[in-house]
């Protein structure tokens, strides 16, 4: 069964301290992780995806890194409009094509105070 | 390009009534997909389907469940004689044929009171 653990369950920060988000998975074959940003009482927002090993992407302050067991977001600078909750999941390769199945970790909530 | 687009935003129905909710996914978009958020928990698949099939419904609950994705017109997660554990926000994403990456609709938060 696929699984995603994230840490930490939340994280505070002042304006400009820069972090990182750990998401660690066990999948029997990783099809590609995705990372989205969840406001209170919206809907998950689409960051990133990565597909293999050593892949890196960036977007404004963030920028995710993948390795065979996890993958990190970071955070440059942050701003306090960067406040949510960011979400990792991952989707498996399988058989019969039944890939597209997206198992989610619980968040890590993200504070940037002023 | 309107993204995914759910209604209604919010729901309140009271025990034993129905609840439907709708999905109309992004243009272009042929997948679409179910996801339910419980307090304290992350997103858990539902359903997945595509035009007038369902591909993949491991995720719904054995009874009083079911969606739909017609020729014409929105996707349907329908919950029958609703219980105060459906409480819960329900998330709509849709995607590509290729399956790539899937993009989510603001949810319907359903109370059962």
């Amino acid at each position: 069964e696929d699984q995603v653990t994230q840490s930490p369950e939340a994280l505070r920060l002042q304006e400009g301290e820069s972090s990182s988000l750990n998401c660690s998975y066990t999948v029997s074959g990783l099809r590609g992780l995705f990372w989205y940003r969840q406001d209170p009482g919206k809907g998950p927002e689409f960051l990133f995806t990565l597909y293999s090993a050593g892949e890196e992407k960036e977007k404004e302050r963030l920028k995710a890194t993948l390795t065979k067991k996890e993958s990190f977001l970071h955070i440059t600078a942050p701003k306090p409009e960067d406040s949510a909750t960011y979400l990792c999941a991952v989707q498996a390769v399988r058989s019969g094509g039944s890939n597209y199945k997206l198992t989610f970790g619980k968040g890590t909530l993200l504070t940037v105070n002023p | 390009n309107a993204g995914v687009m759910q209604n209604p935003r919010h729901l309140v129905r009271r025990r034993g009534q129905e609840a439907r909710l709708r999905c109309s996914p992004m243009k272009g978009h042929s997948h679409v997909y179910w996801y339910r958020q419980l307090p304290e928990e992350g997103l858990k698949f539902m359903v997945y389907l595509q035009k007038e099939n369902i591909i993949d419904e491991s995720g719904m609950p054995k009874e009083r469940f079911s969606a739909e994705f017609p020729k014409e017109g929105p996707s349907i997660l329908r919950i029958q004689q609703v219980v105060r554990g459906d409480s819960a926000a329900y998330f709509c994403a849709s995607s590509p044929p290729q399956n790539t990456e899937a993009f989510f609709g603001q949810g319907t938060r359903l109370t059962v009171v």
